[in-house]
């Protein structure tokens, strides 16, 4: 069966830091991946998604990046945190591309202080 | 693109009562329909689905039925417990590779 991982479940930052979330799939192969962001009581807002190694699609710009080095594998980064930046971070994958049902990670609570 | 529209609240419900969220939905075609729910601290969950026009989707006490008619996907539940207050969501594919999301109903239940 399949499992989607993030790392760290919480983290505390400061303005001007850097950032890197990480998240990973097993059980499936060339899945597509997403990140998306839940500011305190508000609803998803997707970042980013990747259909494929080295392929990133942006949908909001801002300060963050987010990389996909390995099939599985997909990064979000900062280079400097601002306040704006705190939230809980879910990366979610699709992998049958007959059906659109994503699956979701357990999610990071970033707080940028 | 496909848009969702869902009930805001939040709901406020004793346990054993009836629950039902609102979520209707512009698109083209017939695409497929979610319902998602987050507990207090954690990502999404797939609740449940309906792939086609007329189908009923059910999971965990939960039915919504897919109603081309209404354009609806109504979330309901005959006797809600303590243990479902969450956040629920409705959502729907929008272009090839993305879900468009509703904005989320948080429910309290209270005993």
């Amino acid at each position: 069966s399949q499992t989607i991982h993030q790392w760290p479940a919480t983290l505390v930052q400061p303005v001007g830091s850097p950032l890197s979330l990480e998240c990973t799939v097993e059980g499936t192969s060339n899945p597509n991946l997403y990140w998306y962001r839940q500011a305190a009581g508000r609803g998803l807002q997707l970042l980013f998604y990747s259909v494929g190694i080295g392929q990133i699609s942006s949908e909001v710009p801002q300060n963050l990046s987010a990389s996909r080095p390995q099939d599985r594998q997909f990064i979000l980064s900062s280079k400097k945190l601002l306040l704006s930046d705190s939230g809980f971070y879910l990366c979610a994958w699709r992998g049958d591309l007959n059906h659109n049902e994503q699956f979701f990670g357990p999610g990071t609570r970033l707080t940028v202080l | 693109g496909n848009s969702v529209t869902q009930m805001e609240g939040p709901v406020t419900l004793s346990e054993e009562a009836f629950l039902t969220i609102n979520c209707t939905y512009t698109a083209t075609g017939y695409p497929s329909l979610f319902w998602y729910v987050q507990y207090p601290g954690e990502g999404l969950q797939l609740l449940l689905k309906a792939t086609k026009a007329d189908d009923k989707g059910s999971n965990k006490g939960f039915e919504a039925t897919y109603r081309k008619e209404t354009t609806s996907f109504h979330l309901e539940k005959g006797s809600v417990q303590v243990s479902d207050s969450a956040v629920y969501f409705c959502a729907l594919p929008n272009g090839s590779y993305q879900l468009t999301f509703g904005k989320g109903t948080k429910l309290s239940v209270i005993p």
